[in-house]
C-alpha cells in the first residue's frame, strides 16, 4: 500500500519570499504524484501531477515540484509567494490506474504574510 | 455553474438522525467518490463508484451508505448519525481510461452532529 507523509502542517511565510512545501512517500510499485491546493472555503483543485518522464513539474500559479526517485519525495515550490497562495495544500499518491487508491496526505496549511 | 454540486453546504443535526448528502456532477465522468475531511488528517476515502451498477467501500465506510442513482448523481447516507461524523465531506468525480486520475471536487458539506 502507498502512503505519503507532509513533513510540515503549517509553514508561515512573508509575501514574495519562497516557499518549499515538503512530501514524502512510501510504495513498493511505481506511482503517481500529485499536489491539490485547497483555499477557504473551497473544494481541492488539481495544482500539478507527475506520472512519468520529466521529473521537473511545473503547474498553474507558478508552482513547480521535483520527483526523486531515491528520495521517495516530491517537494512543492514557489520562487515568491503572494498573498493569494495562502491555501492548504496536499500531496497525494496512488498507482498507474488506481484511482481509487489515492492516499492524500495530512495537509500542509500555507500562510503568506503581507 | 460549478461542474460538482453538493448539496446542502452545511447541515447541523442530531445524534441519531438519518440524513443524506447529495453530489451531482456534469462532467459526465464515470467515477464518482465521497471522501471526508477531518483537521489534521487530510482526506480519506469512505466510497467510491465507477460506474451506476459498481458501488465500493473505501478506507472508513462503516457508518456510511450509497446510492449512485444515474451517472451523474452519487449520494451519501448516515443512517443513524452519531458526533464523531462531524467533519467536511467532499464528492468527487474523475474520468475512466485517462491514466492520470485527476479528481475534480465539489466545494464540500460541513457536517454537525450534536
Amino acid at each position: 500500500a502507498q502512503s505519503v507523509t507532509q513533513l510540515d502542517s503549517q509553514v508561515p511565510v512573508f509575501e514574495e519570499a519562497p516557499v518549499e512545501l515538503r512530501c514524502n512517500y512510501s510504495s513498493s510499485v511505481s506511482v503517481y504524484l500529485f499536489w491539490y491546493v485547497q483555499y477557504p472555503n473551497q473544494g481541492l483543485q488539481l495544482l500539478l501531477k507527475y506520472l512519468s518522464g520529466s521529473t521537473l513539474v511545473k503547474g498553474i500559479n507558478g508552482f513547480e515540484a521535483e520527483f526523486n526517485k531515491s528520495q521517495t519525495s516530491f517537494h512543492l515550490r514557489k520562487p515568491s509567494v503572494h498573498i493569494s497562495d495562502t491555501a492548504e495544500y496536499f500531496c497525494a499518491v496512488t498507482t498507474p490506474r488506481g484511482s481509487e487508491k489515492l492516499v492524500f496526505g495530512k495537509g500542509t496549511k500555507l500562510t503568506v504574510n503581507p | 455553474d460549478a461542474d460538482v454540486t453538493q448539496t446542502p453546504r452545511n447541515r447541523i443535526t442530531k445524534t441519531g438522525k438519518r440524513i443524506m448528502l447529495e453530489c451531482s456532477q456534469t462532467k459526465g465522468h464515470d467515477r464518482m467518490y465521497w471522501y471526508r475531511q477531518d483537521p489534521g488528517l487530510g482526506l480519506r476515502l469512505i466510497y467510491y463508484s465507477f460506474d451506476v451498477k459498481d458501488i465500493n467501500k473505501g478506507e472508513i465506510s462503516d457508518g456510511y451508505s450509497v446510492s449512485r442513482q444515474a451517472q451523474a448523481k452519487f449520494s451519501l447516507s448516515l443512517e443513524s448519525a452519531i458526533p464523531n461524523q462531524t467533519a467536511l465531506y467532499f464528492c468527487a468525480t474523475s474520468e475512466a481510461g485517462t491514466g492520470d486520475e485527476k479528481l475534480f471536487f465539489g466545494s464540500g458539506t460541513q457536517l454537525s452532529v450534536l
